[in-house]
């Protein structure tokens, strides 16, 4: 099974801030890494796909790169829209496996 | 717009069996692979189960593999969970899921592009 780190489990944030969160992987997964949003009381959503393709309708303030086993989501001018959970999630081998989440909050 | 709308979710003893559906609109749904993944707030996002998108293919999460079965009905537009000896540890929100593109056989699918609102399980004596 293909281990996902994710880091900082927590961070607090300023609006206008910048906000990079990583996800590494137990082993390479090329490309098919993705990038989940979740805002409590709400299902998941799709953000980023294969490591760095935005997701339709995804403000171009949130991006993503990486690939092998390191990736990065980065949150460009922060807003407080973006007060939420964060998850990466493998597809490259069953079981697929997510991180466990990286809670931003706006101070 | 697509919509997946799951049901079935309750409490229920250890030991006993519970099924779950969803419902799915706006899409045509045998194109789709589709997936169940479960959260909890101890451990987070786990996938559950795939089934493909003709129903020929399954897989499942070994925590539930022998006890969960997987399966569509393509003329309801339905999914189904027949969750069986149900654990304490299975205790969770399930959401049902769709991948992104057409055509998977589930082995190695795609990102999930919609999911359902989720329908909660508790398994307590």
């Amino acid at each position: 099974e293909i281990v996902l780190t994710q880091s900082p489990e927590f961070q607090s944030v300023t609006p206008k801030e910048k906000v990079t969160i990583t996800c590494r992987a137990s082993q390479s997964i090329g490309s098919s890494l993705h990038w989940y949003q979740q805002k409590p009381g709400q299902s998941p959503k799709l953000l980023i796909k294969y490591g760095s393709q935005s997701f339709s309708g995804v403000p171009s303030r949130i991006s993503g790169s990486g690939s092998g086993t390191d990736f990065a989501l980065t949150i460009n001018s922060l807003e407080a829209e973006d007060a939420a959970t964060y998850y990466c999630h493998q597809t490259v081998s069953l079981p697929q496996t997510f991180g466990q989440g990286t809670k931003v909050e706006i101070k | 717009q697509v919509q997946l709308v799951e049901s079935g979710g309750g409490v229920v003893q250890p030991g006993r069996s519970l099924r779950l559906s969803c419902a799915a609109s706006g899409l045509t749904f045998t194109k789709f692979a589709m997936h169940w993944v479960r959260q909890t707030p101890g451990k987070g996002l786990e996938w559950v189960a795939v089934i493909s998108y003709d129903g020929s293919n399954k897989y499942y999460a070994d925590s539930v593999k022998g006890r969960f079965t997987i399966s569509r009905d393509d003329s309801k537009n339905t999914l189904d969970l027949q969750m069986n000896s149900l654990r304490v540890e299975d205790t969770a929100v399930y959401y049902c899921v769709r991948d992104l593109e057409e055509y998977s056989s589930g082995w190695r699918s795609s990102p999930f592009d919609h999911w359902g609102l989720g329908t909660l399980v508790t398994v307590s004596s």
